[in-house]
């Protein structure tokens, strides 16, 4: 079946720009988790979504970030006035919400910012 | 969530078995020990978990200290697609709450022909 898709997969845009990245997750998976990972660095945890329960957004680095899912479908990382230290890889992964479960990655969106 | 201790790189040859290490001292009795890895411009995905008994699926065993404080990735024969960055990976077995999965550097694994 599907696997978790994310779009754009490049993105470059110019400082101070907007820019939304979208989540797809596999169908069923009621949680969804937004990463960042920097070149040559681990990654990142930003935000989580569980269900209908109220998102854990304990990782985003500034107000700039904020995500929205609607129900259990798909998630939109939206990041405000875009400066250069954002460019990085956002990964989105979902899985069952189940404790200990398998988390499944999308490929990813790089985003450049000039 | 505990942290986790890795070798930046190791390097092993094709065909020959890998055992990547990771230290976790600080684990508590309801953390599950989790191994992910991302090949070079993918996603991370997932390859073992387990909790205080030695697992095995088809990709990988998971080989834990009785103490807890430490496990092994084995790899029986590894292949060049096993070349990737390994990531060892503490979780808390609830699924209720925030549950970020925190990766470190990992481990990248280099295999030589």
């Amino acid at each position: 079946g599907a696997g978790v898709s994310q779009s754009p997969s490049n993105k470059v845009t110019e400082k101070g720009k907007d820019v939304e990245l979208r989540c797809d997750p596999i169908s069923g998976h009621t949680a969804l988790y937004w990463y960042r990972q920097r070149l040559g660095q681990g990654l990142e945890f930003l935000i989580y979504f569980q269900g209908n329960s109220a998102p854990d957004k304990s990782g985003l680095p500034s107000d700039r970030f904020s995500a929205e899912r609607t129900g259990e479908s798909v998630s939109t990382l939206t990041i405000q006035r875009t400066q250069q230290e954002d460019s990085a890889v956002y990964l989105c992964a979902s899985s069952l919400g189940l404790g200990g479960d398998e988390k499944f990655f999308g490929p990813g969106t790089r985003l450049t910012v000039l | 969530d505990a942290k986790t201790t890795q070798p930046n790189s190791m390097e092993s040859n094709e065909e020959e078995p890998v055992h990547l290490p990771c230290n976790h001292s600080t684990i508590s009795g309801t953390d599950y020990i989790h191994w992910y890895r991302q090949l070079p411009s993918q996603g991370p995905e997932y390859v073992i978990h387990g909790l205080t008994s030695n697992v095995n699926n088809r990709m990988a065993s998971l080989a834990i200290a009785e103490d807890r404080k430490s496990s092994t990735l084995i790899l029986h024969r590894a292949t060049l697609r096993d070349a990737a960055v390994y990531y060892c990976i503490l979780r808390l077995c609830s699924g209720g709450g925030a549950d970020g999965l925190t990766f470190g550097k990992g481990t990248h694994l280099i295999i030589q022909p």
